[in-house]
């Protein structure tokens, strides 16, 4: 079946500092990539939809230059936090969508990210 | 916005079968209904989809009724491991996915 590899699991980094994301479709070519960010006991909340060589899309609210979303090749995508601030701790989550077939989305485990 | 409504939270007891209905008065001609379940500090997972009438896999079955306007996911006889959110998504093909608040169903002993 489709695996979507997903690393860190887990990340602890200092206010101020870069962490970045990797999100990995192992059997699959993904021409689309979602990341979403989870709060406790919420829902996910989708950041950008990323298509593999363009510029991802953002949801309103979200700022593109604090959360860089990379999508440069059909099994690979990044998401790096800049200057991470506490506000930013969060589990982050990302998806990939097959080029063709079902519209089934396979997800990665999350990354669960602590900024001191 | 999310396309879907279900209920916030169910409970139920072991080997009962358990059915959670989502609301989709909206879909549209080329949307597909999928459910997908998650375990805390886990990514979702797929769960089944449907298009209309009725699906079955190894772990449920979806009812999809003919006006399309809602479904239900059925669990036969859960365990305590099926206690998770279940979400309920309403999207066509090129769409972006939007997550509503989803079921979070507790199983009990």
């Amino acid at each position: 079946g489709a695996v979507v590899s997903q690393h860190p699991s887990w990340v602890i980094c200092k206010s101020g500092t870069s962490v970045k994301i990797e999100c990995r479709s192992l059997d699959f070519q993904a021409t689309t990539m979602f990341w979403y960010r989870q709060f406790p006991k919420q829902s996910l909340m989708l950041m950008a939809t990323s298509n593999e060589g363009s510029k991802a899309t953002y949801e309103q609210g979200v700022e593109k230059d604090k959360f860089l979303i990379n999508h440069a090749s059909l099994t690979l995508s990044t998401l790096t936090v800049t200057s991470a601030h506490p506000e930013d701790s969060s589990f982050y989550i990302c998806s990939a969508r097959k080029a063709s077939g079902a519209n089934v989305l396979t997800f990665g485990a999350g990354s669960r990210l602590t900024v001191l | 916005l999310a396309k879907t409504t279900q209920p916030i939270s169910m409970d139920s007891y072991e080997g009962q079968e358990v059915n959670i209905t989502c609301s989709h008065n909206n879909i549209a001609t080329n949307d597909y209904i999928t459910w997908y379940q998650q375990f805390p500090s886990q990514g979702p997972r797929f769960i089944i989809q449907g298009y209309k009438t009725k699906v079955t896999n190894e772990v449920a079955s979806l009812f999809i009724p003919a006006d399309r306007k809602s479904s239900t996911l059925s669990l036969p006889r859960v365990s305590l491991s099926d206690t998770a959110v279940y979400y309920c998504l309403v999207e066509g093909r090129d769409d972006k996915i939007i997550f509503g608040k989803g079921t979070r169903l507790h199983i009990l002993p």
